[in-house]
């Protein structure tokens, strides 16, 4: 059974305080692993695909990176306008998709 | 503005009930689908449409109907709703389904409520 794992539940962090967000999975082949970002009361909001190991995105302070077992966000001198859930996805090759339990971040200015 | 809409956006109602929650895209979206969002748990699938009167069961469709009678709209149907079906829910859309892999588009989420 595919399973996408999230860590830590949550993180507190001042703002400029770098960090990183994990995601691991166990998936019966990969066809893409996507980045969602929700803030409280809205839909989830899509921020990256990666589609094979080595691959990174970037989009301002974040930063996309895959290997074989696990996706990494890092936020780079957080603002607080960057607190948010932070949802991580993969698609197999059955095309099903399995979401992560999320990771909530808050940065405190 | 290309978007995916869900109505109502909060719903009470009693065990038993027949109701319907809307959505509606506008981005001529193949692909779209419902999941149910509970603390801990993550999103989990409920029914997916890949086209017009195709749909299939997600993860937890148990107690749920769909029907894709038209491209733009997907309507969730919960023909007795039991307060296990208490919960965050949310439509998505997806440019294309088929053999490639895009991002989804989602609402802006509908919180039901059963007692």
């Amino acid at each position: 059974e595919d399973q996408v794992t999230q860590s830590p539940e949550a993180l507190r962090l001042q703002e400029g305080e770098s960090s990183s967000l994990n995601c691991s999975y166990t998936v019966s082949g990969l066809r893409g692993l996507f980045w969602y970002r929700q803030d409280p009361g809205k839909g989830p909001e899509f921020l990256f695909t990666l589609y094979s190991a080595g691959e990174e995105k970037e989009k301002e302070r974040l930063k996309a990176t895959l290997t074989k077992k696990e996706s990494f966000l890092h936020i780079t001198a957080p603002k607080p306008e960057d607190s948010a859930t932070y949802l991580c996805a993969v698609q197999a090759n059955d095309y099903k998709l399995s979401f992560g339990a999320g990771t909530t971040v808050t940065v405190r200015a | 503005e290309a978007q995916v809409t869900q109505n109502p956006r909060y719903l009470i109602t009693v065990t038993g009930k027949k109701l319907t929650v809307t959505c509606s895209q506008n981005m001529n979206h193949e692909y779209m689908s419902w999941y149910r969002q509970d603390p801990g748990l993550g999103l989990r699938q409920i029914y997916y449409s890949m086209n017009v009167e195709v749909t299939d069961k997600g993860d937890v469709p148990e107690g749920y109907k769909v029907s894709r009678k038209e491209k733009r709209n997907f309507p969730l149907i919960l023909e007795s709703p039991s307060p296990n079906q208490t919960s965050l829910y949310f439509c998505a859309s997806s440019p294309r389904s088929g053999i490639a892999t895009y991002e989804q588009y989602f609402g802006p989420g509908t919180r039901l409520t059963v007692t």
